[in-house]
Protein backbone atom coordinates (compact mmCIF):
# COMPACT_ATOMS: atom_id res chain seq x y z
CA UNK A 1 0.00 0.00 0.00
CA UNK A 2 1.48 3.23 -0.84
CA UNK A 3 2.18 5.58 2.01
CA UNK A 4 -0.24 8.06 0.63
CA UNK A 5 -3.39 7.44 -1.76
CA UNK A 6 -4.47 10.43 -4.59
CA UNK A 7 -7.01 10.28 -6.87
CA UNK A 8 -5.32 11.59 -10.06
CA UNK A 9 -8.14 12.39 -12.09
CA UNK A 10 -8.64 14.12 -14.58
CA UNK A 11 -11.39 16.56 -12.94
CA UNK A 12 -13.43 19.05 -14.87
CA UNK A 13 -15.52 21.09 -13.11
CA UNK A 14 -17.36 24.36 -14.85
CA UNK A 15 -16.87 27.72 -13.00
CA UNK A 16 -18.17 28.89 -9.31
CA UNK A 17 -18.66 25.16 -8.73
CA UNK A 18 -17.26 23.76 -5.09
CA UNK A 19 -14.15 21.56 -5.80
CA UNK A 20 -13.14 18.46 -2.92
CA UNK A 21 -9.76 16.79 -3.61
CA UNK A 22 -9.09 14.29 -1.34
CA UNK A 23 -6.00 11.79 0.14
CA UNK A 24 -5.87 9.00 2.46
CA UNK A 25 -2.77 7.74 4.11
CA UNK A 26 -1.62 4.81 5.86
CA UNK A 27 1.14 5.92 8.09
CA UNK A 28 0.11 7.23 11.50
CA UNK A 29 2.84 9.15 12.67
CA UNK A 30 2.23 11.43 9.91
CA UNK A 31 1.36 14.72 12.13
CA UNK A 32 1.51 17.78 8.98
CA UNK A 33 -0.27 17.60 5.97
CA UNK A 34 0.05 20.17 3.20
CA UNK A 35 -1.19 21.03 -0.11
CA UNK A 36 1.33 22.44 -3.11
CA UNK A 37 -0.58 23.97 -7.01
CA UNK A 38 1.64 23.02 -9.58
CA UNK A 39 0.40 24.95 -12.82
CA UNK A 40 2.06 23.22 -15.95
CA UNK A 41 5.82 23.24 -16.27
CA UNK A 42 6.44 25.00 -12.69
CA UNK A 43 7.03 24.26 -9.65
CA UNK A 44 5.17 22.82 -6.84
CA UNK A 45 3.56 26.22 -5.09
CA UNK A 46 2.68 25.96 -1.02
CA UNK A 47 -1.32 26.48 -0.77
CA UNK A 48 -1.67 25.96 2.95
CA UNK A 49 -0.07 23.37 5.71
CA UNK A 50 -1.78 21.83 9.03
CA UNK A 51 -0.55 20.30 11.99
CA UNK A 52 -2.91 17.43 13.10
CA UNK A 53 -6.50 17.43 12.63
CA UNK A 54 -8.96 20.46 11.73
CA UNK A 55 -9.72 23.03 9.12
CA UNK A 56 -8.18 25.98 8.21
CA UNK A 57 -9.34 28.22 5.75
CA UNK A 58 -7.59 30.78 3.83
CA UNK A 59 -9.82 32.64 1.11
CA UNK A 60 -11.49 30.25 -1.32
CA UNK A 61 -9.59 27.63 0.07
CA UNK A 62 -9.99 24.91 2.91
CA UNK A 63 -7.78 22.08 4.09
CA UNK A 64 -9.44 19.20 6.13
CA UNK A 65 -7.19 16.59 7.96
CA UNK A 66 -9.25 13.80 9.70
CA UNK A 67 -6.60 11.84 11.76
CA UNK A 68 -8.80 8.89 12.91
CA UNK A 69 -9.78 7.81 9.11
CA UNK A 70 -6.58 8.99 8.21
CA UNK A 71 -8.44 11.74 5.22
CA UNK A 72 -7.27 14.89 3.67
CA UNK A 73 -9.22 17.25 1.84
CA UNK A 74 -8.56 20.35 0.46
CA UNK A 75 -12.04 22.73 -0.90
CA UNK A 76 -12.13 25.00 -3.46
CA UNK A 77 -15.22 27.55 -3.27
CA UNK A 78 -15.98 29.50 -6.34
CA UNK A 79 -13.43 27.43 -8.29
CA UNK A 80 -11.95 29.88 -11.19
CA UNK A 81 -10.28 28.81 -14.45
CA UNK A 82 -6.45 30.03 -12.99
CA UNK A 83 -7.50 27.64 -10.37
CA UNK A 84 -6.56 24.63 -13.18
CA UNK A 85 -3.59 22.65 -11.75
CA UNK A 86 -2.41 19.97 -10.67
CA UNK A 87 -2.77 19.66 -6.45
CA UNK A 88 -0.43 17.90 -4.58
CA UNK A 89 -1.03 17.03 -1.32
CA UNK A 90 1.74 15.83 1.41
CA UNK A 91 2.72 14.97 4.67
CA UNK A 92 5.61 14.59 7.11
CA UNK A 93 6.02 12.95 10.28
CA UNK A 94 7.41 15.98 11.82
CA UNK A 95 10.84 15.67 14.84
CA UNK A 96 13.68 15.53 12.36
CA UNK A 97 11.92 13.42 9.79
CA UNK A 98 13.17 16.00 6.54
CA UNK A 99 10.94 13.73 4.31
CA UNK A 100 8.01 14.75 2.91
CA UNK A 101 5.49 11.94 1.18
CA UNK A 102 3.27 13.81 -1.60
CA UNK A 103 0.44 11.87 -3.14
CA UNK A 104 1.06 11.64 -6.98
CA UNK A 105 -1.22 14.78 -7.41
CA UNK A 106 -4.84 15.52 -9.17
CA UNK A 107 -5.05 17.46 -12.62
CA UNK A 108 -7.96 20.01 -12.21
CA UNK A 109 -9.45 21.74 -14.93
CA UNK A 110 -11.67 25.09 -14.02
CA UNK A 111 -13.95 25.63 -17.63
CA UNK A 112 -15.40 29.45 -18.00
CA UNK B 1 11.99 37.83 -5.77
CA UNK B 2 13.65 35.25 -7.03
CA UNK B 3 13.14 32.36 -4.53
CA UNK B 4 14.88 29.46 -5.75
CA UNK B 5 17.05 29.03 -9.33
CA UNK B 6 17.55 26.09 -11.28
CA UNK B 7 20.19 26.18 -14.65
CA UNK B 8 20.00 24.54 -17.07
CA UNK B 9 16.01 24.68 -17.82
CA UNK B 10 16.13 21.80 -20.27
CA UNK B 11 19.17 19.60 -21.25
CA UNK B 12 19.06 16.31 -23.68
CA UNK B 13 22.27 14.09 -22.52
CA UNK B 14 23.36 10.63 -24.14
CA UNK B 15 23.67 8.02 -22.17
CA UNK B 16 26.96 7.91 -20.38
CA UNK B 17 27.43 11.69 -20.21
CA UNK B 18 27.79 13.54 -16.53
CA UNK B 19 26.08 16.67 -15.87
CA UNK B 20 25.22 18.94 -13.08
CA UNK B 21 22.52 20.39 -12.10
CA UNK B 22 22.50 23.91 -10.28
CA UNK B 23 20.43 25.15 -7.89
CA UNK B 24 20.49 28.87 -5.44
CA UNK B 25 18.16 30.31 -3.25
CA UNK B 26 18.06 33.74 -2.02
CA UNK B 27 16.05 33.36 1.24
CA UNK B 28 19.09 32.29 3.49
CA UNK B 29 17.57 29.45 3.99
CA UNK B 30 18.83 26.40 5.86
CA UNK B 31 17.60 23.09 4.30
CA UNK B 32 17.91 22.42 0.79
CA UNK B 33 16.58 19.50 -1.21
CA UNK B 34 16.45 17.54 -4.47
CA UNK B 35 13.46 15.85 -5.98
CA UNK B 36 12.80 13.67 -9.03
CA UNK B 37 9.17 13.90 -10.71
CA UNK B 38 7.71 11.35 -12.85
CA UNK B 39 4.52 10.35 -14.42
CA UNK B 40 2.39 7.89 -12.21
CA UNK B 41 5.11 8.46 -9.42
CA UNK B 42 4.83 11.59 -7.84
CA UNK B 43 7.79 13.79 -6.42
CA UNK B 44 10.25 11.99 -4.44
CA UNK B 45 13.41 12.95 -2.65
CA UNK B 46 16.54 12.25 -3.85
CA UNK B 47 19.05 13.52 -1.42
CA UNK B 48 18.74 16.71 1.20
CA UNK B 49 21.02 19.15 2.78
CA UNK B 50 19.62 19.80 6.37
CA UNK B 51 21.96 22.80 6.82
CA UNK B 52 25.67 23.71 5.28
CA UNK B 53 27.71 21.24 5.63
CA UNK B 54 25.45 18.44 5.75
CA UNK B 55 23.93 15.86 3.07
CA UNK B 56 21.12 12.71 3.46
CA UNK B 57 20.44 10.45 1.19
CA UNK B 58 16.61 10.58 0.63
CA UNK B 59 14.36 7.82 -1.22
CA UNK B 60 15.81 7.24 -4.51
CA UNK B 61 19.68 8.20 -4.15
CA UNK B 62 21.17 5.57 -6.76
CA UNK B 63 23.21 6.93 -9.38
CA UNK B 64 23.55 11.21 -7.84
CA UNK B 65 25.49 12.61 -6.02
CA UNK B 66 24.86 16.47 -4.06
CA UNK B 67 27.27 19.01 -3.26
CA UNK B 68 26.56 22.24 -0.50
CA UNK B 69 28.49 24.28 -1.64
CA UNK B 70 27.35 27.11 0.66
CA UNK B 71 24.50 28.18 2.31
CA UNK B 72 22.64 29.58 -0.90
CA UNK B 73 23.46 26.65 -3.69
CA UNK B 74 23.00 23.03 -3.68
CA UNK B 75 23.89 21.17 -6.70
CA UNK B 76 22.84 17.68 -7.77
CA UNK B 77 25.46 15.38 -10.32
CA UNK B 78 24.69 12.88 -12.53
CA UNK B 79 28.09 11.11 -13.18
CA UNK B 80 26.82 8.76 -16.10
CA UNK B 81 23.16 9.20 -16.94
CA UNK B 82 20.97 6.46 -17.85
CA UNK B 83 17.47 6.97 -19.40
CA UNK B 84 15.79 5.74 -16.39
CA UNK B 85 17.48 9.24 -15.46
CA UNK B 86 15.12 11.07 -17.61
CA UNK B 87 12.37 13.05 -15.26
CA UNK B 88 11.62 16.48 -14.06
CA UNK B 89 14.10 17.49 -10.95
CA UNK B 90 12.86 20.30 -8.36
CA UNK B 91 15.49 21.97 -6.02
CA UNK B 92 13.68 23.02 -3.05
CA UNK B 93 14.51 25.30 0.17
CA UNK B 94 13.27 25.32 3.65
CA UNK B 95 14.07 27.63 6.34
CA UNK B 96 15.16 24.77 8.78
CA UNK B 97 13.71 21.02 8.29
CA UNK B 98 11.05 19.62 9.06
CA UNK B 99 7.04 19.86 7.94
CA UNK B 100 6.02 22.80 9.47
CA UNK B 101 8.96 24.74 7.87
CA UNK B 102 6.90 24.56 3.99
CA UNK B 103 9.71 23.90 1.35
CA UNK B 104 9.77 25.99 -1.55
CA UNK B 105 10.24 25.08 -4.69
CA UNK B 106 12.18 26.25 -8.02
CA UNK B 107 10.48 25.51 -11.91
CA UNK B 108 12.35 22.09 -12.08
CA UNK B 109 15.06 20.94 -14.23
CA UNK B 110 13.74 19.21 -17.38
CA UNK B 111 16.27 16.39 -18.56
CA UNK B 112 15.86 13.77 -21.22
CA UNK B 113 18.57 11.24 -21.67
CA UNK B 114 18.82 9.33 -24.21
Amino acid sequence: QKEVEQDPGPLSVPEGAIVSLNCTYSNSAFQYFMWYRQYSRKGPELLMYTYSSGNKEDGRFTAQVDKSSKYISLFIRDSQPSDSATYLCGTNSGGSNYKLTFGKGTLLTVNP
Amino acid sequence: NAGVTQTPKFQVLKTGQSMTLQCAQDMNHNSMYWYRQDPGMGLRLIYYSASEGTTDKGEVPNGYNVSRLNKREFSLRLESAAPSQTSVYFCASSERGGAWQPQHFGDGTRLSIL
